[in-house]
């Protein structure tokens, strides 16, 4: 059974720090990596993809890939209080399928 | 704007009594996804098509049917809605082109199906 686990959170960050978000993966042919946000009672939104060993900037965010140690990360800098929702780790298998964490909740605290 | 739009945003329905979500795209997209998302759990695929191929998963039950007349439209028939089906229904849809980096997925805004 392929996996991608997440700590379910929450994750409490004050205002303007930096929030880490942990991701890992079983299936080591994994390709593709994305991060979403969603928000309570929205649907998920794509904010960060990353194919690569390496990291990746966008704006305030960056994630991180590590396939050797099949785990990847997003970092939000200047955290903002509308950062506030669940962030779904989403990897796409060596059989193209899209296999999803549970999420982690994170709050920004004014 | 391009957009994958679902209705009705929120459904209510009475125990067995069958429903009829539906879902359509703007992207022009080959692929088209059904999943199930509870509170604080994972989106649950239920089934997707690939242009009018159907690809059921294996732990969705028989209760759960899909239908995609023409690329656009994309519909969910529950034939007998339990209370364990209260849930959102999310509609997704990709490229579904097998290009380097992947293909992400673009979601609809979802329905909440409540069963009373």
């Amino acid at each position: 059974q392929k996996e991608v686990e997440q700590n379910s959170g929450p994750l409490s960050v004050p205002e303007g720090a930096i929030a880490s978000l942990n991701c890992t993966y079983s299936d080591r042919g994994s390709q593709s990596f994305f991060w979403y946000r969603q928000y309570s009672g929205k649907s998920p939104e794509l904010i960060m993809s990353i194919y690569s060993n390496g990291d990746k900037e966008d704006g305030r965010f960056t994630a991180q890939l590590n396939k050797a140690s099949q785990y990847v990360s997003l970092l939000i800098r200047d955290s903002q209080p509308s950062d506030s929702a669940t962030y779904l780790c989403a990897v796409m298998d060596s059989n193209y399928q899209l296999i999803w964490g549970a999420g982690t909740k994170l709050i920004i605290k004014p | 704007d391009a957009m994958v739009i679902q209705n009705p945003r929120y459904q209510v329905t009475q125990f067995g009594k069958p429903v009829t979500l539906s879902c359509s795209q703007t992207l022009n997209h080959n692929v088209m996804y059904w999943y199930q998302q509870k509170s604080s759990q994972a989106p649950k695929l239920l089934f997707h098509y690939y242009d009018k191929d159907f690809n059921n998963e294996a732990d969705t039950p028989d209760n759960f049917q899909s239908r995609r007349p023409n690329t656009s439209f994309c519909f969910l028939d529950i034939r007998s809605p339990g209370l364990g089906d209260a849930a959102m229904y999310l509609c997704a849809t990709s490229r579904g082109a097998v290009v380097a980096g992947g293909d992400h997925q673009y979601f609809g805004p979802g329905t909440r199906l409540l069963v009373l």
